[in-house]
Protein backbone atom coordinates (compact mmCIF):
# COMPACT_ATOMS: atom_id res chain seq x y z
CA UNK A 1 0.00 0.00 0.00
CA UNK A 2 1.32 3.71 -0.71
CA UNK A 3 -0.67 4.88 2.01
CA UNK A 4 -0.71 8.44 1.97
CA UNK A 5 0.43 9.85 -1.45
CA UNK A 6 1.33 14.13 -1.89
CA UNK A 7 2.27 16.07 -4.50
CA UNK A 8 4.54 18.14 -5.70
CA UNK A 9 6.80 17.67 -3.21
CA UNK A 10 8.41 20.97 -4.06
CA UNK A 11 7.25 24.19 -5.46
CA UNK A 12 7.64 27.46 -6.12
CA UNK A 13 5.53 29.91 -6.84
CA UNK A 14 5.21 33.85 -7.54
CA UNK A 15 2.34 36.04 -5.30
CA UNK A 16 -0.64 36.06 -7.10
CA UNK A 17 -0.50 32.42 -8.16
CA UNK A 18 -2.65 29.35 -7.82
CA UNK A 19 -2.28 26.24 -7.49
CA UNK A 20 -3.22 22.69 -6.24
CA UNK A 21 -1.43 20.27 -3.22
CA UNK A 22 -2.56 16.95 -4.23
CA UNK A 23 -3.21 14.54 -1.70
CA UNK A 24 -4.51 10.73 -1.76
CA UNK A 25 -4.96 7.86 -0.16
CA UNK A 26 -4.97 4.17 -0.32
CA UNK A 27 -6.18 2.94 3.29
CA UNK A 28 -10.06 3.53 2.60
CA UNK A 29 -9.75 6.46 5.31
CA UNK A 30 -12.87 8.41 5.63
CA UNK A 31 -11.12 11.58 7.70
CA UNK A 32 -8.45 13.63 5.33
CA UNK A 33 -6.79 16.80 6.68
CA UNK A 34 -4.60 19.66 5.56
CA UNK A 35 -1.76 20.90 7.92
CA UNK A 36 0.47 23.18 7.70
CA UNK A 37 4.31 23.45 9.33
CA UNK A 38 5.75 26.96 10.55
CA UNK A 39 8.94 27.33 12.53
CA UNK A 40 7.78 27.50 15.82
CA UNK A 41 4.09 27.31 15.13
CA UNK A 42 3.88 23.23 15.05
CA UNK A 43 1.08 22.07 12.81
CA UNK A 44 -2.07 23.94 11.96
CA UNK A 45 -5.27 22.46 10.87
CA UNK A 46 -6.54 24.49 7.60
CA UNK A 47 -8.99 21.81 6.21
CA UNK A 48 -10.13 18.71 6.81
CA UNK A 49 -12.94 16.29 5.56
CA UNK A 50 -15.00 13.66 7.47
CA UNK A 51 -16.27 11.76 4.05
CA UNK A 52 -16.65 12.31 0.32
CA UNK A 53 -18.61 15.67 -0.02
CA UNK A 54 -18.51 16.91 3.27
CA UNK A 55 -15.63 19.36 4.25
CA UNK A 56 -15.19 22.08 6.84
CA UNK A 57 -12.45 24.51 7.90
CA UNK A 58 -9.74 24.49 10.37
CA UNK A 59 -7.84 26.72 12.43
CA UNK A 60 -5.82 28.91 9.45
CA UNK A 61 -8.63 28.20 6.26
CA UNK A 62 -7.73 31.34 4.61
CA UNK A 63 -6.60 31.53 1.21
CA UNK A 64 -7.33 27.75 0.82
CA UNK A 65 -10.12 26.08 -0.76
CA UNK A 66 -10.63 21.94 -0.78
CA UNK A 67 -13.53 19.71 -1.81
CA UNK A 68 -13.84 15.77 -1.41
CA UNK A 69 -15.19 14.36 -4.68
CA UNK A 70 -14.09 10.98 -3.79
CA UNK A 71 -12.96 9.07 -0.81
CA UNK A 72 -9.76 8.87 -1.56
CA UNK A 73 -8.82 12.38 -3.02
CA UNK A 74 -8.61 15.66 -0.84
CA UNK A 75 -6.79 18.07 -2.64
CA UNK A 76 -5.89 21.90 -1.22
CA UNK A 77 -6.05 24.79 -3.77
CA UNK A 78 -4.46 28.32 -3.09
CA UNK A 79 -6.72 30.85 -5.21
CA UNK A 80 -3.58 33.52 -5.13
CA UNK A 81 -0.72 32.47 -3.43
CA UNK A 82 0.84 35.22 -0.36
CA UNK A 83 4.19 35.18 0.81
CA UNK A 84 2.64 34.29 4.06
CA UNK A 85 1.31 30.93 2.65
CA UNK A 86 5.47 29.79 2.38
CA UNK A 87 5.66 26.71 4.77
CA UNK A 88 5.12 23.00 4.69
CA UNK A 89 2.18 21.52 4.09
CA UNK A 90 1.22 17.78 5.12
CA UNK A 91 -1.62 15.71 4.14
CA UNK A 92 -2.72 12.84 6.98
CA UNK A 93 -5.99 11.11 7.11
CA UNK A 94 -7.49 8.51 9.36
CA UNK A 95 -10.38 5.95 9.21
CA UNK A 96 -12.30 8.71 11.52
CA UNK A 97 -12.41 11.01 14.89
CA UNK A 98 -13.29 8.62 17.09
CA UNK A 99 -10.77 7.66 19.87
CA UNK A 100 -9.37 4.15 18.80
CA UNK A 101 -9.93 5.40 14.60
CA UNK A 102 -8.37 8.83 14.89
CA UNK A 103 -4.71 7.43 14.64
CA UNK A 104 -3.24 10.16 11.89
CA UNK A 105 -1.25 8.95 8.98
CA UNK A 106 0.93 11.47 7.23
CA UNK A 107 1.84 12.20 3.46
CA UNK A 108 5.72 12.87 2.92
CA UNK A 109 4.94 16.88 3.29
CA UNK A 110 4.99 19.59 0.13
CA UNK A 111 7.27 22.40 0.39
CA UNK A 112 5.65 26.05 -1.08
CA UNK A 113 7.54 28.82 -1.75
CA UNK A 114 5.71 31.73 -2.36
CA UNK A 115 8.12 35.29 -3.79
CA UNK B 1 -3.15 28.88 27.97
CA UNK B 2 -2.39 26.98 24.61
CA UNK B 3 -4.42 23.93 23.93
CA UNK B 4 -1.17 21.95 23.97
CA UNK B 5 1.90 22.79 25.37
CA UNK B 6 5.37 21.28 25.09
CA UNK B 7 9.09 22.57 26.13
CA UNK B 8 10.67 22.83 23.50
CA UNK B 9 13.84 21.90 24.31
CA UNK B 10 16.76 20.67 22.93
CA UNK B 11 17.07 18.19 25.19
CA UNK B 12 20.99 17.59 24.40
CA UNK B 13 21.75 13.92 26.13
CA UNK B 14 24.57 11.33 25.26
CA UNK B 15 24.36 8.18 24.57
CA UNK B 16 22.67 5.96 27.02
CA UNK B 17 20.52 8.32 29.01
CA UNK B 18 17.48 8.62 30.22
CA UNK B 19 15.34 11.29 29.02
CA UNK B 20 11.57 12.53 29.77
CA UNK B 21 9.57 14.74 28.09
CA UNK B 22 6.06 16.01 29.38
CA UNK B 23 3.28 17.62 27.39
CA UNK B 24 0.55 19.55 29.10
CA UNK B 25 -3.57 20.11 27.55
CA UNK B 26 -6.28 22.39 28.66
CA UNK B 27 -9.28 20.49 27.93
CA UNK B 28 -9.95 17.72 30.89
CA UNK B 29 -12.57 16.13 28.51
CA UNK B 30 -9.54 14.61 26.11
CA UNK B 31 -9.90 11.06 25.51
CA UNK B 32 -7.15 10.94 22.80
CA UNK B 33 -3.58 11.16 22.99
CA UNK B 34 -0.91 10.29 21.08
CA UNK B 35 3.33 11.15 20.40
CA UNK B 36 4.58 11.46 17.29
CA UNK B 37 7.91 11.36 16.57
CA UNK B 38 9.09 13.67 13.44
CA UNK B 39 12.65 13.85 11.94
CA UNK B 40 14.26 16.83 10.21
CA UNK B 41 12.25 17.96 6.74
CA UNK B 42 10.19 14.60 6.91
CA UNK B 43 6.23 13.75 7.86
CA UNK B 44 5.27 12.96 11.26
CA UNK B 45 4.74 9.40 12.45
CA UNK B 46 3.25 7.46 15.26
CA UNK B 47 5.57 6.60 18.43
CA UNK B 48 2.78 5.54 20.13
CA UNK B 49 -0.85 5.95 21.57
CA UNK B 50 -1.02 6.69 25.07
CA UNK B 51 -3.08 5.18 26.88
CA UNK B 52 -5.03 5.44 30.63
CA UNK B 53 -2.85 2.48 32.34
CA UNK B 54 0.08 3.86 30.90
CA UNK B 55 1.97 1.68 27.98
CA UNK B 56 5.62 0.63 27.23
CA UNK B 57 7.19 -0.36 23.82
CA UNK B 58 10.63 -1.22 23.92
CA UNK B 59 12.57 1.39 25.48
CA UNK B 60 9.29 3.76 25.48
CA UNK B 61 7.30 4.57 28.28
CA UNK B 62 3.93 6.37 27.77
CA UNK B 63 2.39 7.73 30.89
CA UNK B 64 -1.01 9.98 31.41
CA UNK B 65 -2.27 11.86 34.08
CA UNK B 66 -5.68 12.95 33.79
CA UNK B 67 -5.87 15.16 37.46
CA UNK B 68 -2.79 17.60 36.51
CA UNK B 69 -3.47 16.78 32.59
CA UNK B 70 -0.10 16.00 30.88
CA UNK B 71 1.28 13.07 29.45
CA UNK B 72 5.19 11.93 29.45
CA UNK B 73 7.27 10.54 27.58
CA UNK B 74 10.33 8.48 28.87
CA UNK B 75 13.25 6.87 26.51
CA UNK B 76 15.79 4.76 28.37
CA UNK B 77 18.83 3.81 26.46
CA UNK B 78 18.70 6.68 23.80
CA UNK B 79 20.33 5.70 20.91
CA UNK B 80 21.68 8.05 18.22
CA UNK B 81 18.52 7.52 15.71
CA UNK B 82 15.95 8.93 18.99
CA UNK B 83 17.18 12.39 18.00
CA UNK B 84 13.90 13.68 16.19
CA UNK B 85 11.46 16.22 17.55
CA UNK B 86 8.42 14.41 19.59
CA UNK B 87 5.23 16.08 19.01
CA UNK B 88 2.44 15.97 21.56
CA UNK B 89 -1.15 15.38 20.11
CA UNK B 90 -4.51 15.51 22.14
CA UNK B 91 -7.92 15.74 20.44
CA UNK B 92 -10.15 18.83 21.21
CA UNK B 93 -13.75 17.14 21.95
CA UNK B 94 -15.35 20.34 21.92
CA UNK B 95 -13.94 20.77 18.51
CA UNK B 96 -15.23 17.90 16.22
CA UNK B 97 -12.94 16.13 18.24
CA UNK B 98 -9.67 16.66 16.09
CA UNK B 99 -6.32 16.54 16.92
CA UNK B 100 -4.31 18.94 17.94
CA UNK B 101 -0.25 19.23 18.23
CA UNK B 102 1.87 20.78 20.46
CA UNK B 103 4.86 22.36 18.97
CA UNK B 104 7.29 19.17 19.52
CA UNK B 105 10.02 18.52 21.76
CA UNK B 106 13.14 18.56 20.68
CA UNK B 107 15.93 15.85 21.50
CA UNK B 108 19.34 15.18 20.90
CA UNK B 109 21.41 12.32 21.07
CA UNK B 110 25.59 12.81 21.38
CA UNK B 111 27.99 10.19 21.23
Amino acid sequence: NAGVTQTPKFQVLKTGQSMTLQCAQDMNHEYMSWYRQDPGMGLRLIHYSVGAGITDQGEVPNGYNVSRSTTEDFPLRLLSAAPSQTSVYFCASSYGLVTGANVLTFGAGSRLTVL
Amino acid sequence: RKEVEQDPGPFNVPEGATVAFNCTYSNSASQSFFWYRQDCRKEPKLLMSVYSSGNEDGRFTAQLNRASQYISLLIRDSKLSDSATYLCVVNHPGGGNKLTFGTGTQLKVEL
